[in-house]
């Protein structure tokens, strides 16, 4: 069975620039999270999804950015007028799971603004 | 080979020791626990969890013990190979209404040694 997927797996942006990142999650899982990783630190929660409803966008760093799954599979985290710290490794993970146990993680997108 | 403290970032071990990686969690009320694995260009892979009424879980190859009076996890890999070599991340979920986002550590970096 596939995994979760992600697109692109690289992205360079001008700084200012608008971007949209794709997670294809396990088909059939309920639960989608985005996470960002800056270079040699851990994950962070962005937002959360259960189906197409959006219970929890704390971990969203500014309003310039928006996360969606309107149809409770695909998502797209967009972010707009990026900025340099904005370079970052961003992860979606899905689950079975509606508490989100058992996340499975994709190959991740590279964010490089320049 | 045993990482000690919440900030060892490099754990080196021979080849066919086991190996222990530590963590020290930061809430008494996680409820949940997980051990990733993540190699280079890839996204965190699911190793073993375990619940916070629990204090020891074994899978295949691997151990994760609880202590939660210390608040302190711990992963025990059996007979190091030189595919185990990638950074380990523990994380945790808390709250009654969690919707399961993930916080992670630091991370420890696992070499093995031919």
């Amino acid at each position: 069975g596939a995994g979760v997927s992600q697109s692109p797996r690289y992205k360079v942006a001008k700084r200012g620039q608008d971007v949209a990142l794709r997670c294809d999650p396990i088909s059939g899982h309920v639960s989608l999270f985005w996470y960002q990783q800056a270079l040699g630190q851990g994950p962070e929660f962005l937002t959360y999804f259960q189906n197409e409803a959006q219970l929890d966008k704390s971990g969203l760093p500014s309003d310039r950015f928006f996360a969606e799954r309107p149809e409770g599979s695909v998502s797209t985290l967009k972010i707009q007028r990026t900025q340099q710290e904005d370079s970052a490794v961003y992860l979606c993970a899905s689950s079975s799971d509606r508490g989100g146990r058992e996340q499975y993680f994709g190959p991740g997108t590279r964010l490089t603004v320049t | 080979g045993e990482s000690v403290g919440l900030h060892l970032p490099t754990l080196s071990v021979q080849e066919g020791d086991n190996s222990i990686i530590n963590c020290a969690y930061s809430n008494s009320a996680s409820d949940y626990f997980i051990w990733y694995k993540q190699e280079s260009g890839k996204g965190p892979q699911f190793i073993i969890d375990i619940r916070s009424n629990m204090d020891k879980r074994q899978g295949q190859r691997v151990t994760v013990l609880l202590n939660k009076t210390v608040k302190h996890l711990s992963l025990q890999i059996a007979a190091t190979q030189p595919g185990d070599s990638a950074v380990y991340f523990c994380a945790e979920t808390f709250g009654s209404s969690n919707t399961g986002k993930l916080i992670f550590g630091q991370g420890t970096t696992l070499q093995v040694k031919p």
